[in-house]
């Protein structure tokens, strides 16, 4: 089985000061691990994924996420918010023991982010 | 590239009426899903199809909810009847060919739900 629970509902922030964004994670294999962030009225965009590799992974919009094993974390960070980072933001999992064929992605409840001015 | 498309945008609709919820994946992507989004559970796969057959349909919550593709550039979601319990955003997502370096899914605007 594989999860993933994201602990805080809402993150406030201000404008200019570092954001994280946390996301821990359990499957019985590897992970494959994905933000995903949630404009209001639209669809989820893709932000970045772990698959494997250098741990510190960097993708769109200046977002970089670290993952750690040892914690089973994959927290989201940003070295200086902005207030067009203010959106829903969704960690997924995907155990790559889940099978041939399968693509089970699990996402988190999901975590609003608000980036004050 | 439009990306994924969905229609209609919004549907309100009365109990026991049947609903069809339809998604356009992008072009030369063969993986197609549809989630179903709200406030209590958060995003649950109901389906997806890997070059257009469906691979797992356990999300799918009841006999009354259906999906096909009929070919690769076309889905639905159906559901009859519909319930008030089905309110909710459905959202359809499209994947190139599944491999590690390419992994990632691309959504549609989603399709939001009432049922009265």
């Amino acid at each position: 089985a594989q999860s993933v629970a994201q602990p805080e509902d809402q993150v406030n922030v201000a404008e200019g000061n570092p954001l994280t964004v946390k996301c821990t994670y359990s499957v019985s294999g590897n992970p494959y691990l994905f933000w995903y962030v949630q404009y209001p009225n639209r669809g989820l965009q893709f932000l970045l994924k772990y698959i494997t590799g250098d741990n510190l992974v960097k993708g769109s919009y200046g977002f970089e996420a670290e993952f750690n094993k040892s914690q089973t974390s994959f927290h989201l960070k940003k070295p200086s918010a902005l207030v067009s980072d203010s959106a829903l933001y969704f960690c997924a999992v995907r155990d790559t023991y889940s099978g041939a064929g399968s693509y089970q992605l699990t996402f988190g409840k999901g975590t609003k982010l608000s980036v004050i001015p | 590239d439009a990306g994924v498309i969905q229609s209609p945008r919004h549907e309100v609709t009365e109990m026991g009426q049947e609903v069809t919820l339809r998604c356009k994946p992008i072009s030369g992507h063969n993986s197609l899903f549809w989630y179903r989004q709200t406030m209590m559970r958060g995003l649950e796969l109901l389906i997806y199809f890997n070059n257009n057959v469906p691979i797992d349909d356990s999300g799918m919550p009841e006999d009354r909810f259906s999906a096909k593709m009929p070919n690769a550039s076309f889905s639905t979601l159906k559901i009859q009847p519909s319930e008030p319990r089905d309110s909710a955003v459905y959202f359809c997502a499209s994947s190139p060919r599944v491999q590690r370096k390419n992994e990632k899914l691309f959504f549609g605007s989603g399709t939001q739900l009432s049922v009265l």
